[in-house]
């Protein structure tokens, strides 16, 4: 059974830090691994998403990477700001044309002013 | 389009009650899933469903609880009788099948807060 881990919990950070955000994951044969961000009382809005042939992917400020034989993943954050402060869930999906998502429970950053 | 739209967003019910969940996916999407978020055990998966026909159920906690989609554009979760441990956010997604290239990228709603008194 696949389980996704994301440590540390919560994570606080001054403005314009750089930052990493870890995701590990037990069963290394996935389909796709993709970040997603919750803003308090809203709903998940997706980030990035790394098919399993990829090592990385590109938004704006943000980066994700992805090292299947490890069972990890990196959310990687530029430049951070008070707008950034979410939190941040990664889901894998398994191979098959039914598989489902299994999340991780997610950081929650703050990023003080 | 508009998202993915869930109905009711808060609702406060007594135990006992029968608790109905609203979902309407986005348009043309073949997969939609109904997810539970509490702070102890994060975002589960209930059941999910493909071109209208459940695929999943092994999420559901109980007996209690039952999931339709009599049609693409429509489905429920409903919860009877509702406990206080029911309490949670329910989320419903959704996403289109597609070939490797296309991202599969799912869609949620923004949640029904459920609490049960």
């Amino acid at each position: 059974k696949q389980e996704v881990t994301q440590i540390p919990a919560a994570l606080s950070v001054p403005e314009g830090e750089n930052l990493v955000l870890n995701c590990s994951f037990t069963d290394s044969a996935i389909y796709n691994l993709q970040w997603f961000r919750q803003d308090p009382g809203k709903g998940l809005t997706s980030l990035l998403l790394i098919q399993s042939s990829q090592r990385e992917q590109t938004s704006g400020r943000l980066n994700a990477s992805l090292d299947k034989s490890s069972g990890r993943s990196t959310l990687y954050i530029a430049a951070s700001q008070p707008g950034d402060s979410a939190t941040y869930l990664c889901a894998v999906r398994d191979p098959g044309a039914n598989s489902k998502l299994t999340f991780g429970k997610g950081i929650t950053l703050s990023v003080r002013p | 389009d508009a998202g993915v739209i869930q109905s009711p967003r808060h609702e406060v019910t007594e135990m006992g009650q029968e608790v109905t969940l609203r979902c309407k996916p986005i348009s043309g999407h073949d997969y939609l899933f109904w997810y539970r978020q509490t702070m102890m055990r994060g975002l589960e998966l209930l059941i999910y469903f493909n071109n209208n026909v459940p695929i999943d159920d092994s999420g559901m906690p109980e007996d209690r609880f039952s999931a339709k989609m009599p049609n693409a554009s429509f489905s429920t979760l409903k919860i009877q009788p509702s406990e206080p441990r029911d309490s949670a956010v329910y989320f419903c997604a959704s996403r289109q099948t597609g070939g490797h290239s296309s991202g599969n990228t799912i869609y949620f709603g923004e949640g029904s807060w459920l609490t049960v008194v």
